[in-house]
């Protein structure tokens, strides 16, 4: 049973495309997160949300917006794929604000052609 | 602005042998540090945390690290490595105060040989 779960896990797409990556977390938590590794394994924060609203957003082109329906679940949506947006995406959940606990998914590796 | 700096991309130790990841950190505020692991085609999992308090913090599977603040370092350890510890680990550093904003290390991928 997958506490952080992300789909799809592969997505081979052309440039220019639309590309949208779900992810759930069944932990109850109340915060989630989207976070970029690019190949050099160097992973940086895109977008974090506490019960919903949007409390981190980092320096990430408006071509990615995420979306969370609800609590459990936070989406990332990417409009006119580039090249450069070729990396694995990882979602977070954390249960306190502060603690710098987070549970990863499995990641989704996004390849752009 | 935080930073945090590993030292070897790779480190590659015997079965037995002690591990040493290296990591130094820079931080304007008191800092929160971490240690993630990472196996194959997996998520990071959290090793080990060290908020406020003791300096010395244990954490899964046997690994410990130190907060040095004279140092700026939190160095992970672990006195016997097995096959089972190679993975990627990454060091992260946040701000006390400043939410789960973590800003990662490169990462350090160990090698277990037998």
């Amino acid at each position: 049973d997958t506490a952080v779960s992300q789909t799809p896990k592969y997505l081979v797409t052309q440039m220019g495309n639309d590309k949208s990556i779900k992810c759930e977390q069944n932990l109850g938590h109340d915060t989630m997160y989207w976070y970029k590794q690019d190949s050099k394994k160097f992973l940086k924060i895109m977008f974090s949300y506490n019960n919903k609203e949007l409390i981190i957003n980092e320096t990430v082109p408006n071509r990615f917006s995420p979306k969370s329906p609800d609590k459990a679940h936070l989406n990332l949506h990417i409009n006119s794929l580039e090249l450069g947006d070729s990396a694995v995406y990882f979602c977070a959940s954390s249960q306190e604000w502060n603690t710098g606990e987070l549970f990863f998914g499995e990641g989704s590796r996004l390849t752009v052609l | 602005a935080q930073s945090v700096t590993q030292l070897g991309s790779h480190v590659s130790v015997s079965e037995g042998a002690l591990v040493l990841l290296r990591c130094n950190y820079s931080s304007s505020v008191p800092p929160y540090l971490f240690w993630y692991v990472q196996y194959p085609n997996q998520g990071l999992q959290l090793l080990l945390k060290y908020t406020t308090g003791a300096t010395l913090v244990k954490g899964i599977n046997g690994f410990e690290a130190e907060f040095k603040k004279s140092e700026t370092s939190f160095h992970l350890t672990k006195p016997s490595a097995h096959m089972s510890d190679a993975a990627e680990y990454f060091c992260a550093v946040s701000d006390q105060g400043g939410g789960n904003k973590l800003t990662f290390g490169t990462g350090t991928q160990l090698k277990v040989e037998l």
